[in-house]
């Protein structure tokens, strides 16, 4: 079965940085574009970035360009989400998600990210 | 504020069909065969019913079923069940301002 595990969520201050992690199982990891979604408490999902098999393609919403990275480690099963200068605006439940061409088939449990003083 | 516009809610009684609407732009409804639909109940994780206007993911029931006709896509559930209640958002690509894909507000299902 797929599995998608998120981890690395909490508590942080305006302008701090997290870094998300996803460990991927189930499936052969390498063969899929991944993304990031999250979901602000009582709002719709959001889609946050893509990434291609290799690692070698990535795409964002405009409000975290410059601040969000997404990779990925083929060898670990792995997607990560380094989360800098964070905003309050950033604060959702965040999902790690296997693509299906324009869809996101398989989505995580979620981490939650709280942006708060 | 989302490109895509859906109503906020749609009811139907068991048995019935139901319509909900996404409406865009040509710059991601209308431009692109990049639309999905997702089904979320309370305190669950989203759930791909549509992806590519029309296909179904494995294991979606073939009650649901998606079309597009210019700048609106369409997720249509037939055979209305009490499970079907939920949350439904549809997503698009969107090549302006820029390369993305965006997801609108959502339409609450209420199973009558």
């Amino acid at each position: 079965d797929v599995q998608l595990v998120e981890s690395g969520g909490g508590l942080v201050q305006p302008g701090g940085s997290l870094r998300l992690s996803c460990a991927a199982s189930g499936f052969t990891f390498s063969n899929y574009w991944m993304s990031w979604a999250r979901q602000a408490p009582g709002k719709g999902p959001e889609w946050v970035a893509n990434i291609n098999e290799d690692g070698s393609q990535k795409y964002y919403v405009d409000s975290v360009k410059g601040r969000l990275t997404i990779s990925r480690d083929n060898a670990k099963n792995s997607l990560s989400l380094q989360m800098n200068s964070l905003r309050a605006e950033d604060t959702a439940v965040y999902y790690c998600g296997r693509r299906l061409s324009s869809g996101i088939e398989y989505w995580g449990q979620g981490t939650l990210v709280t942006v708060s003083s | 504020q989302s490109a895509l516009t859906q109503p906020a809610s749609v009811s139907g009684s068991p048995g019935q069909s139901i319509t909900i609407s996404c409406t865009g732009s040509s710059s991601d409804v209308g431009g692109y065969n990049d639309v999905s639909w997702y089904q979320q109940h309370p305190g669950e994780v989203p759930r791909l019913v549509i992806y590519d206007v029309t296909k179904r993911p494995s294991g979606v029931s073939n009650r649901f079923s998606g079309s597009k006709s210019g700048n609106t896509a369409s997720l249509t559930i037939s055979g209305l069940q009490a499970e079907d209640e939920a949350e439904y958002y549809c997503s698009s690509y969107s090549s302006r301002p820029t390369p993305s894909y965006v997801f609108a507000a959502g339409t609450q299902v209420t199973v009558l």
